[in-house]
């Protein structure tokens, strides 16, 4: 049974640091990973999705790598803002699959 | 304005009753899913459906039901059955299934 992990829990970060956060899967045969983002008593949004063939995803500060072999992805986060504050969440497919989330503080 | 809206925003259920909460959405997306997050949890997944008139059981099906008989409406009724229904209920869609989805703003229920 597909297990998605996601270390440390929480994180708190200096404003303008680059960082990393991280996301493991149990059973690397995964149809796709994505990427979501969860400000407190709201619904997710969508960050970055990466279909089980790409090995990386872009969007503006955010950079989202993918190696199944090692069942791992990575979201970078660069130039940190007091706003990137959130709890940020990945879930594989299939199944939809979710992790517990990584809460992050952006420190001013 | 395409998106998906759930109502209501709070819920209350009280002992045996069934609840049914809502999710429209108008952006023309084949796929609707239900999940359901508790505090400090991951979304954990209820039901799905991929096209009209038709859904599956997620991870945690029991003591809930839904219909599809609209494209852009999934309702989910909480039976009594469902012996812990306090949570965060959040509704999303997708284009296709397993395609990237967008989330509503998602519904809490409490039992009184």
């Amino acid at each position: 049974k597909q297990e998605v992990t996601q270390i440390p829990a929480a994180l708190s970060v200096p404003e303008g640091e680059n960082l990393v956060l991280n996301c493991s899967f149990t059973d690397s045969a995964i149809y796709n990973l994505q990427w979501f983002r969860q400000d407190p008593g709201k619904g997710l949004t969508s960050l970055l999705l990466i279909q089980s063939s790409q090995r990386e995803q872009t969007s503006g500060r955010l950079n989202a790598s993918l190696d199944k072999s090692s069942g791992r992805s990575t979201l970078y986060i660069a130039a940190s803002q007091p706003g990137d504050s959130a709890t940020y969440l990945c879930a594989v497919a299939p199944g939809i699959i979710f992790g517990k989330g990584t809460r992050l503080h952006i420190l001013p | 304005d395409g998106g998906i809206t759930q109502s209501p925003k709070y819920l209350f259920r009280k002992e045996g009753q069934n609840v049914t909460l809502s999710c429209e959405q108008n952006l023309n997306h084949d796929a609707m899913y239900w999940y359901r997050q508790d505090p400090g949890q991951g979304l954990r997944l209820i039901y799905y459906s991929q096209i009209v008139n038709d859904f599956q059981k997620g991870d945690i099906a029991e003591g809930y039901s839904v219909s599809r008989e609209k494209k852009e409406s999934f309702p989910l009724t909480v039976t009594s059955a469902q012996k812990n229904p306090t949570a965060f209920y959040l509704c999303a869609s997708s284009g296709r299934h397993q395609e990237t989805q967008y989330f509503g703003p998602g519904t809490r229920l409490l039992v009184l």
